[in-house]
């Protein structure tokens, strides 16, 4: 079964760090780019970054570049984003989702930005 | 930047009525556009992807059209379990995805 799982979100302050994780399985993962889509609470769906299958290529969107590093362990079948600076603003669910098979969604992990 | 708008941005149905949904891409994203269909508490569904073709498992009352710039999702008959948040996806330039705002379909 292709599966993606999500885990590492919690409640952090405002300038704290946090790493998510992203399990895969049920397909190749190493042949296929990676994304983290994020939601605010009650608002819509944003793209946060991309990695390619290699992981020798990384996207950002402007909101979160320098603040947050994407990257992948192919050997573990796991995808990253580390996020620093944390801003109340990064309150969202975090989801990786298979840039190619695009019905590919983890269920969300959820990140809380506050004091 | 390609900036994808949907409208209208909340749409009231009636049951057994149709539906129909629109997405505008600031720019050509040719057919990379697909529909999802989101409920509260759930990640995104894929229902549309390619601009037209029914993902695998979505009813055939889902069909979805354009190219270019203009797309529409259209359901046909409505039923209770499709009243969701439905949203629009260009994919043209991955990684980097661009979302609509997506479109409230609430039970009139």
């Amino acid at each position: 079964e292709v599966q993606l799982v999500e885990s590492g979100g919690g409640l952090v302050q405002p300038g704290g760090s946090l790493r998510l994780s992203c399990a895969a399985s049920g397909f190749t993962f190493s042949s296929y780019a990676m994304n983290w889509v994020r939601q605010a609470p009650g608002k819509g769906l944003e793209w946060v970054s991309g990695v390619s299958g290699s992981g020798g290529g990384t996207y950002y969107a402007d909101s979160v570049k320098g603040r947050f590093t994407i990257s992948r362990d192919n050997s573990k079948n796991t995808l990253y984003l580390q996020m620093n600076s944390l801003r109340a603003e990064d309150t969202a669910v975090y989801y990786c989702a298979n840039v190619q098979k695009l019905s590919v969604w983890g269920k969300g992990t959820t990140v809380t930005v506050s004091s | 930047e390609i900036v994808m708008t949907q409208s209208p941005a909340a749409l009231s149905v009636s049951p057994g009525e149709r539906a129909t949904l629109s997405c505008r891409a600031s720019q050509s994203v040719s057919s990379n556009l697909a529909w999802y269909q989101q409920k509260p508490g759930q990640a995104p569904r894929l229902l549309i992807y390619g601009a037209s073709t029914r993902a695998t498992g979505i009813p055939a009352r889902f069909s979805g059209s354009g190219s270019g710039t203009e797309f529409t999702l259209t359901i046909s008959s409505l039923q209770s379990e499709d009243f969701a948040v439905y949203y629009c996806l260009q994919y043209n330039n991955w990684p980097q995805w661009t979302f609509g705002q997506g479109t409230k379909v609430e039970i009139k």
